[in-house]
């Protein structure tokens, strides 16, 4: 079975300009998570789709946006960019066949570079 | 909100030498998870144990959810087994929002 997959791998951006990263789970799971890491905050929660409804959103600003599709596949973005949004973004799908039991698998994330 | 804490930040061992990595928690969990993060970004998922223990290989972890601590353990270590493991658990009881501690570097040296 195919892994998390996070397109692209990599982004250079300029300041003020906008990304869309894409996230496909693992066929079959349908929740989808979005972590931000960087070198100062570590790993931080974004949000997490279920069945294309957004299910919980972590504390980030509006610029921050998200979207899943009927086939699982989700999408996030960013609008305006800025320099601190430079970070390691990762995509986790989780199959939850009961809540409390889904482990989650991540992608090889999308090292976005603000400049 | 619920707070995590791992220890030791840092941790460098030669090769076949063995280790317990500690995770602490502030509050009641249903969702514990441990994940290794190689040196190239990749964060692979070790144990989802919100109690009790397990073993896959030479890892093994246990979780006392009563005391919100649990312990990873690595024995007979590898350099593979290099990189960053976290600990993660979930922020609102039942949801898939996970607050991650700040991790353990572990270096294994040949």
């Amino acid at each position: 079975k195919a892994g998390v997959t996070q397109t692209p791998r990599y982004l250079i951006k300029t300041r003020g300009q906008q990304v869309t990263l894409s996230c496909s789970p693992i066929s079959g799971h349908r929740s989808v998570s979005w972590y931000q890491q960087t070198p100062g905050q570590g790993l931080q929660f974004l949000f997490e789709y279920f069945s294309e409804t957004q299910r919980n959103k972590g504390n980030f600003p509006g610029r921050f946006s998200g979207r899943q599709f009927s086939n699982s596949r989700s999408e996030m973005n960013v609008s305006t960019l800025e320099l601190g949004d430079s970070a390691l973004y990762l995509c986790a799908s989780s199959a939850e066949v009961r809540i409390y039991n889904s482990p989650l698998h991540f992608g090889n994330g999308t090292r976005l570079t603000v400049t | 909100g619920i707070q995590v804490e791992q220890s030791p930040p840092d941790l460098i061992l030669q090769e076949g030498a063995n280790s317990t990595l500690r995770c602490n928690f502030s509050d009641s969990v249903n969702n514990l998870q441990w994940f290794h993060q190689n040196p190239w970004g990749q964060l692979i998922n070790l144990f989802y144990i919100p109690s009790g223990t397990k073993q896959n290989g030479r890892l093994s972890a246990t979780t006392v959810a009563t005391e919100r601590y649990s312990l990873l353990y690595i024995s007979s270590s590898q350099t593979t087994d290099s990189g960053v493991y976290f600990c993660a658990v979930d922020e609102i009881q039942g949801a898939q929002k996970l607050v991650f501690g700040q991790g353990t570097r572990l270096t294994i040296n040949p």
